[in-house]
């Protein structure tokens, strides 16, 4: 069964600073499908990316990157010089293109100014 | 403007009710799904259906139930059988199983 591992359950930084959200999963297959979500204090998921096992070039959006990298099972994303709005919970998650998404635990990120 | 619509934002119930919450799409998706949050923690999947008059159960489905009448609504009931019933319930939707999921807003359950 897929698993998807987000070891760090919080992290605070001071505005302006670079930050690294580490997501690691597990799965058999060979198609599968990985997201970003954040969850500001309102409550709803936002959807940020999603990246197909056989896309491994990594992308950049503004202030966001991913880092995808199928050696090390790891979906990895970065924010670069971050804000004080920057501040939630960011989920990962894997789907093997059923219904099963799987979800981490999430990283709360805050960004002090 | 098209979206997931939730409702009630907040709901309190007494042990031994029913409550249903209201989910309703207009992004033409096929796919619909009921998630739970508890606090400090990630989403778990209660059911989940791919097309009208068709649902199935997700990880924890015991104490829930869900109906799929119309494409656009998946209501969720939480049975006086659910245990622990108080936490953050989010609907989402995707055009067809496995593709991007976008989420409504989220009811909060409060047990009283």
């Amino acid at each position: 069964a897929q698993k998807v591992t987000q070891a760090q359950t919080e992290i605070s930084v001071v505005e302006k600073e670079d930050v690294t959200l580490d997501c690691v999963y597990e799965t058999r297959d060979t198609t599968y499908y990985l997201f970003w979500y954040k969850q500001p204090p309102s409550g709803e998921l936002v959807f940020l990316i999603r990246r197909n096992s056989f896309d491994e070039q990594n992308e950049i959006s503004g202030r966001y990157s991913w880092n995808f990298q199928k050696s090390t099972s790891s979906f990895n994303f970065t924010i670069t010089a971050s804000q004080v709005v920057d501040s939630a919970v960011y989920f990962c998650a894997l789907s093997e293109g059923n219904n099963d998404m799987r979800f981490g635990a999430g990283t709360r990120l805050t960004v002090k100014p | 403007d098209g979206g997931i619509t939730q409702s009630p934002k907040y709901l309190f119930r007494k042990e031994g009710q029913n409550v249903t919450l209201s989910c309703e799409q207009n992004l033409n998706h096929d796919a619909m799904y009921w998630y739970r949050q508890d606090p400090g923690q990630g989403l778990r999947l209660i059911y989940y259906s791919q097309i009208v008059n068709d649902f199935q159960k997700g990880d924890i489905a015991e104490g829930y139930s869900v109906s799929r009448e119309k494409k656009e609504s998946f209501p969720l009931t939480v049975t006086s059988a659910q245990k622990n019933p108080t936490a953050f319930y989010l609907c989402a939707s995707s055009a067809f199983a496995g593709n991007t999921i976008y989420f409504g807003e989220g009811s909060w359950l409060t047990v009283v």
